[in-house]
């Protein structure tokens, strides 16, 4: 079946500093993506979202990219802050029409 | 903020007990979710519906049930609870196209004891 899955469970950076949160999808024919954040006792938030016709979209201190060719998606936040620390999933919608999601990236960022 | 509700946020109670998780939605998406999530690890589709009267199972298998009979109310229910139901279950709704995102209800932590 279809799977997403990340490459780090754990990343912490200095406040300040660039994070950068990968995820590898398996399913070519997925053709839109969102990033996700949970915080602790929360349901998900809507980031931002790509379509397979894109490989690059920008929004409010976050990037994300998309490599189709070696199934890849990353997430880029700049000047990380403290409220930025939480659980990051990726998710797919291909030719299920439901999303499918990753196990997640705790980001924690350091004073 | 998204307009989708959970109740309980939390819930303790017996094995072999009857519960219903409530979700509702005011946004009138016809798409609606509900997710299992263990901490720390991914969500599981357990089931979802694409409008009233429409239901599915998803990819994890529960022993869960759910009804759809108003646009707005997609609540399910554990006939008798048992340990092993203990979980953080998560229930989301979108819109209709096929390139929109799902939004989520808060969560509904269960533990079963």
């Amino acid at each position: 079946g279809e799977s997403v899955g990340l490459h780090l469970p754990t990343l912490s950076v200095q406040e300040g500093d660039n994070s950068i949160i990968n995820c590898a999808y398996s399913n070519s024919a997925s053709d839109y993506f969102i990033w996700y954040k949970q915080e602790s006792g929360k349901g998900p938030q809507f980031i931002i979202d790509i379509r397979s016709n894109m490989d690059k979209r920008q929004g409010q201190r976050v990037t994300v990219l998309l490599n189709k060719t070696v199934k890849h998606l990353s997430l880029q936040i700049a000047a990380t802050q403290p409220g930025d620390s939480a659980v990051y999933f990726c998710a797919e919608k291909g030719s299920a029409r439901q999303l499918t999601f990753g196990s997640g990236t705790q980001l924690t960022v350091l004073p | 903020e998204a307009d989708i509700y959970q109740t309980p946020r939390y819930l303790v109670i017996g094995t072999g007990k009857k519960i219903t998780l409530e979700c509702s939605q005011t946004m009138g998406h016809d798409k609606m979710y509900w997710y299992q999530q263990d901490p720390g690890m991914e969500l599981h589709l357990i089931h979802y519906s694409y409008g009233v009267n429409s239901t599915e199972k998803g990819d994890l298998s529960s022993e869960s049930t759910v009804s759809r009979i108003r646009t707005e109310h997609f609540p399910l229910t554990l006939e008798s609870a048992r340990p092993s139901h203990t979980s953080q279950y998560l229930c989301a709704s979108s819109g209709d196209g096929r390139n929109t995102e799902a939004f989520f209800g808060q969560g509904t932590r269960l533990t079963v004891v």
